[in-house]
This record gives C-alpha cells, structure tokens and sequence, in this order.
C-alpha cells in the first residue's frame, strides 16, 4: 500500500524568508502532484510531475522530483501572505491510483 | 468555459436514509473520481470512473456506490448513511486519468446525524 508523507504540517512563515515542504511516498512511482487549498475551497492544481528529475517552477513555487529517493520538495521563495494555504502532494501509485499525503498548511506572517 | 459541478453543496440527513450527491462536468473528460476529505486524512479515493458504464472501487468505497450513464455525470450514493460518512466529497475530473491534472469541484459538505 502506497503512503505518502507530508512534512511538516504545520508551517509558519515569515514573510520574505524560504522554506521547504517535503514529500515522502513509500513505493516506486514517477507521477507527482502538488495541489493548494484555500480554506472553505476546492483543490487547485500547482504542478505535475512526470520523470525523475522534474523540475517546475511558478512565480515563488517550485517543486521537483526525485524518484530514486521518492521524494518531492516544494520549495517557497520570499514568502509573501499570498502563499497562505494548505498543500497537498498526491502520487500515483502501481495500482494507477492517486494517494494524498495528508498536507502542510501554511500561514505566512509579516 | 468547461467547469466542474457539484450539488448540493451543503447537505444535513439523518442515519439510514439514502443520499445522492450529484457531480457534472462540461470538460468532456472521460475519467471521474470521487474523493472525501477529513481533517488528518487528506483526501481518499472512494471510487472512478474510466468511461460511460465502468465504474472502479477505490480506497474507502464501502457504504458507496456510483453510475456512470453517460460522459457527463458520476454520482455518489450513499446506500444507507452512517455518522462516519460526514465529510467534506470532491468530485474531479481529467482528460487522462493518472497522468494528467484532476480538475476539482467544488465540494458537498454533507453532516450525517
């Protein structure tokens, strides 16, 4: 059974400092995804990652791959309050299924 | 624009009563899935759907079932609603369905009493 891994949960940023949120998963796979939740709102998509190795970036956002590790960092750049959310990673596991790590929730503070 | 919907958005029902909650999508998206969310679990797949007529069972799909008639439409039943099913449901849709974005809908917060 895959697991998925979220570390921390809890993240309280200072507005202009970097941070890393990590996402460990327990079996092979090279599908990741990385999705933000306003409070009271649905998912909305930030990235996909499909190789070892990926590497994408949006505005303060970027996420990469590791598969040998199985790992996946989403890495925060000068935190703005903007960026206040929950994140969830979510990978695809060998029974083609998508598994949520239990996600990090955000607040950035000036 | 295409868009992902779901009805009600809120529901309040009683223990053993049947509740449908409905989903729609206008992406023309052949794969369907139905999600719940609840504090400390993330999300977890209750069943999907490949296309009209199949329908797949996912990691918490006891006391769940779905339909698929045609491309637009999966809806979640619950046979015979339980305490444990309040939740938060989110219904996605993708054009592929592992390797693709899941677009969201918006969400049915259903209480179960």
């Amino acid at each position: 059974e895959l697991k998925v891994e979220q570390n921390p949960l809890f993240l309280s940023m200072q507005e202009g400092k970097n941070y890393t949120i990590y996402c460990n998963y327990s079996t092979t796979s090279d599908r990741l995804y990385w999705y933000r939740q306003d409070p009271g709102k649905s998912l909305e998509s930030l990235f996909v990652l499909l190789s070892n190795g990926a590497v994408k970036q949006e505005g303060r956002l970027m996420a990469s791959l590791d598969t040998k590790a199985r790992l996946s960092t989403l890495h925060i750049t000068a935190a703005v309050h903007d960026l206040s959310a929950t994140y969830f990673c979510a990978v695809v596991g060998s029974d083609y299924k998508l598994s949520f790590g239990a996600g990090t929730t955000v607040t950035v503070r000036a | 624009d295409a868009e992902i919907t779901q009805s009600p958005r809120h529901k309040i029902t009683e223990t053993g009563r049947q509740v449908t909650l409905a989903c729609h999508q206008t992406w023309n998206h052949n794969n369907m899935f139905w999600y719940r969310q609840d504090l400390g679990h993330g999300l977890r797949l209750i069943h999907y759907s490949y296309g009209v007529q199949d329908t797949n069972k996912g990691e918490v799909s006891d006391g769940y079932s779905v339909s698929r008639s045609n491309t637009e439409d999966l809806p979640l039943t619950l046979e015979s609603a339980a305490s444990s099913q309040t939740s938060v449901y989110f219904c996605a849709s993708s054009r592929e369905p592992w390797e693709d974005t899941q677009y969201f809908g918006p969400g049915t917060r259903l209480t179960v009493l």
